[in-house]
Formats: C-alpha cells, structure tokens, sequence
C-alpha cells in the first residue's frame, strides 16, 4: 500500500453514462498524476497537476475528459458521454520529485 | 514523438537464475528511469530508479544500469524467486512531469 487510494475500485456503466472517479494522493504531495491502462500496456499519460494547477494534459484527454484537484488535495477525473473505448484501469499517482506513488487504480468497464 | 521499447514482452526463468529487462528510449532529454513492478489488479510498485548522472545501481537483488549515449537502460533481477513473478515497466521521465512507459514484461519464475 503506497498511501495513494482511489474510489472506486471497480465501476460498470452503460455507455452515453458519465462516470467520475476520485485519488486521494499521500498528503505531502504536491504533484499528481492520471494514467490510463488497457490491457497488455503500460500506463499512458493523462494529466499532472502541481498543487491545484493542471499544468499539461495529453493529447489522450478528449474534451469527454476532465479533471480537478480544488485545493491541491485530492483529484476527481471526470468522463462524459462515456464509450466502449473507454474501458481501462485509470491510475492516480503522487509525488514531490520525479519519484510517482501510484495507487491501486479504478477499473472501468463500459457496456 | 517520446517512445520507449520495451523487451523481450515475456520472459520465464527457473527459480535461482538471472533475469534481465531491456529498454531503449527516444528522447535524449529524458533524466530520470524508474522500473516498476505489477501485480494483477493492483497498481504499479516502484522498484528501482536511476537518474542521469548516474551509470548503475543496486538495490539487493536489483540492479539497474544506464548507458546515456546509447539510451540504453536495464533492469538486473539476480537469484530470482517465485514471487518476483509480475509484470515490470520501465519509464523515462522528461521534463519532471511527462513519464513514458514501455509495454511491460511478464516475468515467470518458476519454482
């Protein structure tokens, strides 16, 4: 356990729905991470806060995607209109340095 | 743009042997490689990282070297046991923020 927790862990959803899912990062860390992981792959780049700033977000992040962190605390990655595609483990990480925490991810399936 | 590859994709040892983990990336800005190790359903764990201006490290039975001017990096699994058996990614790190993964390699031990 890395300190690093997302909720929920599993989300089913039927698509058109939209779905929202939350990282609570260890709470000395000022950096935050979203990947997205499908099967066979390693972790894709979604998003990197500092603090409450969303200093770059990935090609990978559609206009169905958003994020916050209001306060620089925890995180919520939002994804409208949800599609099959979109069916992934999505990761939170954090960290002050280079150094990522991840947590255990949210699995997503859509129907 | 930033790949990294990732080799070989599978690979089994017998419990006791070496096991070695090569990766190779493309942006000669990238200054920080840490490896991680997967388990099913859970998140990525860091195991090992290297920075730039260091060639090697060792940490136990891991060991990690660089070569800069190839963009060559390797991960070194000595007297391998069963419950090394996972998925590891390698990363580099551009930036201090955009991380890029290699697809991973599932390691088998067995017993």
């Amino acid at each position: 356990d890395t300190g690093v927790s997302q909720d929920p862990r599993h989300k089913i959803t039927k698509r058109g729905q939209n779905v929202t899912f939350r990282c609570d990062p260890i709470s000395e860390h000022n950096r935050l991470y979203w990947y997205r992981q499908t099967l066979g792959q390693g972790p894709e780049f979604l998003t990197y806060f500092q603090n409450e700033a969303q200093l770059e977000k990935s090609r990978l992040l559609s206009d169905r995607f958003s994020a916050e962190r209001p306060k620089g605390s925890f995180s919520t990655l939002e994804i409208q209109r949800t599609e099959q595609g979109d069916s992934a483990m999505y990761l939170c990480a954090s960290g002050n340095q280079e150094t990522q925490y991840f947590g255990p991810g949210t699995r997503l399936l859509v129907l | 743009g930033e790949n990294v590859e990732q080799h070989p994709s599978t690979l089994s040892v017998q419990e006791g042997d070496s096991a070695v983990i090569k990766c190779t990336y493309s942006d000669s800005a990238s200054n920080y490689f840490p490896w991680y190790k997967q388990e099913l359903g859970k998140g990525p764990q860091l195991i090992i990282d290297i920075r730039s201006n260091v060639g090697e490290k060792k940490d136990q039975r891991i060991a990690v070297t660089l070569n800069k001017t190839a963009k060559h990096f390797s991960l070194h699994i000595t007297e391998t046991q069963p419950e090394d058996s996972a998925v590891y990614f390698c990363a580099a790190e551009t930036g201090g923020f955009k991380t890029i993964f290699g697809a991973g390699t599932r390691l088998f031990v067995k017993a």
